[in-house]
């Protein structure tokens, strides 16, 4: 079975603080991803990562910057976390080729106050 | 990508069949169907996907009308714990320059006891 954890199901940072979300997957897949879901908005990609060190941004990429130094892990990382940033956080992973079935993290629910 | 329509929500008894429709009638020849869930608070969990033929596995069974336009995700025996939204996607298969995951506004599917 594959596995995605990520580092916290929930956080509670302040506004102006330097915010990590780590992501690790045990399938030795190629592509991994971060998304935020918000009500009403669905799911959005921040970032891709179709393998070590390489990276594409996604549709809402502002406020936010990632790290892929090894494989099985993707690390998202908001330089200054601000309000609007308060989301649920998603991160997923899978084989090269197959971005259709992507296996997903239980997510980070991120409250900054 | 397609675009899809799925009636905003459902409900099934539980042990029953929940039989959830989507419709893509502008889904091209070489668009699969995808079927994701997800269950309150957790990330989305892949379930399903074919292209015409109708598919099954150990979660569910997908069938595509023969004109490709609608498709019915069937879960033979639904149980409390199949409480989710259930998303339909109409996607090619593979990455290319299209790597995310569009995800609509689902059917939340009620399983009552």
């Amino acid at each position: 079975d594959v596995k995605v954890t990520q580092s916290s199901r929930y956080l509670v940072k302040r506004t102006g603080e330097k915010v990590f979300l780590e992501c690790v997957q045990d399938m030795d897949h190629e592509n991994m991803f971060w998304y935020r879901q918000d009500p009403g908005l669905g799911l959005r990609l921040i970032y891709f990562s179709y393998d070590v060190k390489m990276k594409e941004k996604g549709d809402i990429p502002e406020g936010y910057s990632v790290s892929r130094e090894k494989k099985e892990r993707f690390s998202l990382i908001l330089e200054s976390a601000s309000t609007n940033q308060t989301s649920m956080y998603l991160c997923a992973s899978t084989g090269r080729g197959r971005v259709e079935t992507q296996y997903f993290g239980p997510g980070t629910r991120l409250l900054v106050l | 990508d397609a675009k899809t329509t799925q009636p905003p929500s459902m409900d099934c008894a539980e042990g029953r069949a929940a039989n959830l429709p989507c419709n893509h009638s502008t889904i091209s020849g070489n668009e699969y169907v995808y079927w994701y869930r997800q269950i309150h608070s957790q990330g989305p969990q892949y379930i399903i996907h074919g292209l015409k033929n109708n598919e099954t596995n150990e979660m569910a069974s997908l069938i595509i009308t023969e004109d490709r336009k609608s498709s019915t995700l069937i879960l033979p025996h639904a149980t409390l714990r199949d409480t989710a939204v259930y998303y339909c996607i109409v996607r090619m298969r593979g990455g290319g320059s299209n790597y995310k995951l569009t995800f609509g506004k689902g059917t939340l599917l009620t399983v009552n006891p």
